[in-house]
């Protein structure tokens, strides 16, 4: 259960666009649509944003957006705003009732 | 509103066992439709799901763990609790628990979390 791989940060001003990929292999990302995104704040525990790839909890603002093909996943934050700065973590299910956790990815808005 | 509350010593010594508990409430831990996990994250780094159980003991874990890890329950304590011995250094990390019980899947994926226990190697 090798670690999915998570660009290390990315960044985007006020209002725009930015993308987090999550790439796995045919085994965890591509083989099941159980894939979650999690947004931490520093010293806090993560929070649940998407699961099955692009669905959102109540609450979640619909600025939070989730895809897949083959074994990338991905998480669009549209509209960016100063408080969607945070690190994000994907999560898939990996077979045998185990999941596995993304690099992790440190939004920063400019 | 559930709430996971993880209990534990903060300080381990090298070679020791840890020992941690995960208290629910607000909701059952018996419910059929969830597994009850535990997830660690090293300083600065990313997350590593450890293993998780079902309310009537089935437990799976991390491959890369297993051999010094086990997961038990108490439903009659509403509680589940975490070990891992032959601690290193390098399992110095935030110890969380979390329901898993988000989405379609079987099992469900993590959706509500403890808010963590450091955890501390060090002779």
């Amino acid at each position: 259960q090798s670690a999915l791989t998570q660009p290390r940060s990315v960044s985007g001003s006020p209002g725009q666009s930015v993308t987090i990929s999550c790439t796995g292999t045919s085994s965890d990302v591509g083989a099941y649509n159980y894939v979650s995104w999690y947004q931490q704040d520093p010293g806090k525990a993560p929070q649940l944003i998407i699961y099955d790839v692009n669905n959102r909890p109540s609450g979640v603002p619909d600025r939070f957006s989730g895809s897949k093909s083959g074994n990338t996943a991905s998480l669009t934050i549209s509209g960016l705003q100063a408080d969607d700065e945070a690190d994000y973590y994907c999560c898939s299910y990996a077979d045998n009732y185990a999941y596995v956790f993304g690099t992790g990815t440190k939004v920063t808005v400019l | 509103q559930l709430q996971l509350q993880e209990s534990g010593p903060g300080l381990v010594k090298p070679s020791e066992t840890l020992s941690l508990t995960c208290t629910v409430s607000g909701g059952f831990i018996n419910r059929s439709s969830y597994f009850w996990a535990w997830i660690r994250q090293s300083p600065g780094k990313g997350l590593e799901w450890i293993g998780s159980i079902y309310y009537r003991g089935s437990t799976y874990y991390n491959t890369s763990l297993k051999s010094r890890v086990v997961i038990s329950v108490d439903t009659s304590k509403n509680q589940f609790s975490l070990k891992v011995n032959s601690m290193t250094v390098a399992d110095t990390a935030v110890y969380y628990c979390a329901r898993q019980g988000g989405g379609s899947g079987w099992p469900p994926q993590p959706d509500y979390w403890g808010q963590g226990s450091l955890v501390t190697v060090s002779s």
